[in-house]
């Protein structure tokens, strides 16, 4: 079926620290994976995204890294700064030529000083 | 800024009532996506239009409406709105018909009393 969750809903890491924030799915046939942050009282931002027939792939801070045999998904975001806290979620098209995003339920990044 | 706007920013409105939510895209941009966001749910995607016409739909009450205007701008409709209503109403858009590369709007926060 479709689902995406989360392994945490909350996650505090120290200033300048990497940050890992994971997200599971159940569906094997999903196509694209998309990582969104959303700032308090703002709409989704896209960050990174990555499409099913890639494992690995790299932006300006951030990667996101695809594991197809255990569904999982990660974000990491390096040198975490304070701009970083945030609810990040992790979002999929459900299979090919699906026309939808479904998207999980959010991790809350918090930046420790 | 995604360049998508949303009007109004916030809106009240007691249980019963109808309100309109507006939504332009961005410039060339052929889709629009609704989606809510409310606290027990998360991002719920509720329709999408492309070039005027309805592509996909999701978890959209029968209460809900949406169209899409030959100017691409879209409103959703919502009507005997319910206490249960109350949410973050955002829109998206993408330049193709494929729900890819979403860019979302600062969103509607819509309080029923």
């Amino acid at each position: 079926g479709e689902s995406v969750g989360l392994h945490l809903p909350t996650l505090s890491v120290q200033e300048g620290d990497n940050s890992i924030i994971n997200c599971a799915y159940s569906n094997s046939a999903s196509d694209y994976f998309i990582w969104y942050k959303q700032e308090s009282g703002k709409g989704p931002q896209f960050i990174i995204d990555i499409r099913s027939n890639m494992d690995k792939r790299q932006g300006q801070r951030v990667t996101v890294l695809l594991n197809k045999t255990v569904k999982h998904l990660s974000l990491q975001i390096a040198a975490t700064q304070p701009g970083d806290s945030a609810v990040y979620f992790c979002a999929e098209i459900p299979s090919q030529g699906a026309q939808k995003l479904v998207f999980g339920q959010g991790t809350r990044l918090t930046i420790n000083p | 800024d995604s360049g998508v706007t949303q009007t109004p920013k916030h809106l009240i409105t007691a249980t019963g009532q109808r309100v309109t939510l507006r939504c332009s895209p961005r410039s060339g941009d052929l889709s629009v996506y609704w989606y809510q966001q409310s606290l027990d749910q998360g991002l719920q995607f509720l329709i999408q239009y492309y070039n005027g016409e309805e592509r996909a739909k999701g978890n959209i009450l029968e209460r809900f409406s949406a169209q899409q205007f030959p100017d691409l701008h879209s409103e959703l409709n919502l009507s005997s709105l319910e206490l249960g209503d109350s949410a973050l109403y955002f829109c998206a858009s993408s330049p193709t018909g494929a729900p890819y590369e979403q860019y979302f709007g600062p969103g509607t926060r819509l309080t029923v009393t």
